[in-house]
């Protein structure tokens, strides 16, 4: 089945540091990347979703200068967390879906970023 | 490690039939589980939780109860929709070492016809 690979798996980080984190489909063209933020013991929150060479779309109360995300080509995009501060610390987990828009999502494997 | 088995489908139904999608995890402790469900051109959506054995998650007619004895977290629907149709994906959410870390299933398309 499809791949996603999501780099790093952890990450840890001073305050003020920005960092980031890389979502690749190894084996299709993803056309369509969903970003999402894990809070301890909640649902999955949805921040952006990206589209192959045009601006991601932040979802509300989402700060796009804060998370940056890059989709420039089919099989890469990246969310830079700039100026990290320790309410940033979560885990961070990518999406990809093809050209079909109703096919599957794939997941990455997710990133642990903890902001000292 | 934890993982999550799901049925990938896809499970075709008539509308008003009956849905069952089975779901089992391995994990260690006590994980929360979900039902995300991703509708066609969009990402995924929260679709119920239980958070300890013998809850009960539902919502718009989906439920699923956390049976511990059995690592199971079952989706079901008395009476489907044409709406119904997506994918569902099955999760749960562990601790570790201070980390909350999500598990997914791989997904089941569920298909209802008219």
């Amino acid at each position: 089945g499809a791949v996603v690979s999501q780099h790093p798996s952890r990450v840890i980080c001073k305050s003020g540091t920005s960092v980031k984190i890389e979502c690749r489909s190894l084996d299709f063209q993803a056309t369509t990347m969903f970003w999402y933020r894990q809070f301890p013991k909640q649902s999955l929150m949805l921040m952006a979703t990206s589209n192959e060479g045009s601006k991601a779309t932040y979802e509300q109360g989402v700060e796009k200068d804060k998370f940056l995300i890059n989709h420039a080509s089919l099989t890469l995009s990246t969310l830079t967390v700039t100026s990290a501060h320790p309410e940033d610390s979560s885990f961070y987990i990518c999406s990809a879906r093809g050209r079909v828009p109703n096919e599957k999502l794939f997941f990455g494997s997710g990133t642990q970023l903890s902001v000292l | 490690g934890n993982s999550v088995t799901q049925m990938e489908g896809p499970v075709t139904l008539s509308e008003e039939a009956f849905l069952t999608i089975n779901c089992t995890y391995t994990a260690t402790g006590y994980p929360s589980l979900f039902w995300y469900v991703q509708y066609p051109g969009e990402g995924l959506q929260l679709l119920l939780k239980a958070t300890k054995a013998d809850d009960k998650g539902s919502n718009k007619g989906f439920e699923a109860t956390y049976r511990k004895e059995t690592t199971s977290f079952h989706l079901e629907k008395g009476s489907v929709q044409v709406s119904d149709s997506a994918v569902y994906f099955c999760a749960l959410l562990s601790e570790s070492g201070g980390s909350y870390i999500p598990t997914f299933g791989r997904g089941t398309s569920l298909i209802v016809h008219p």
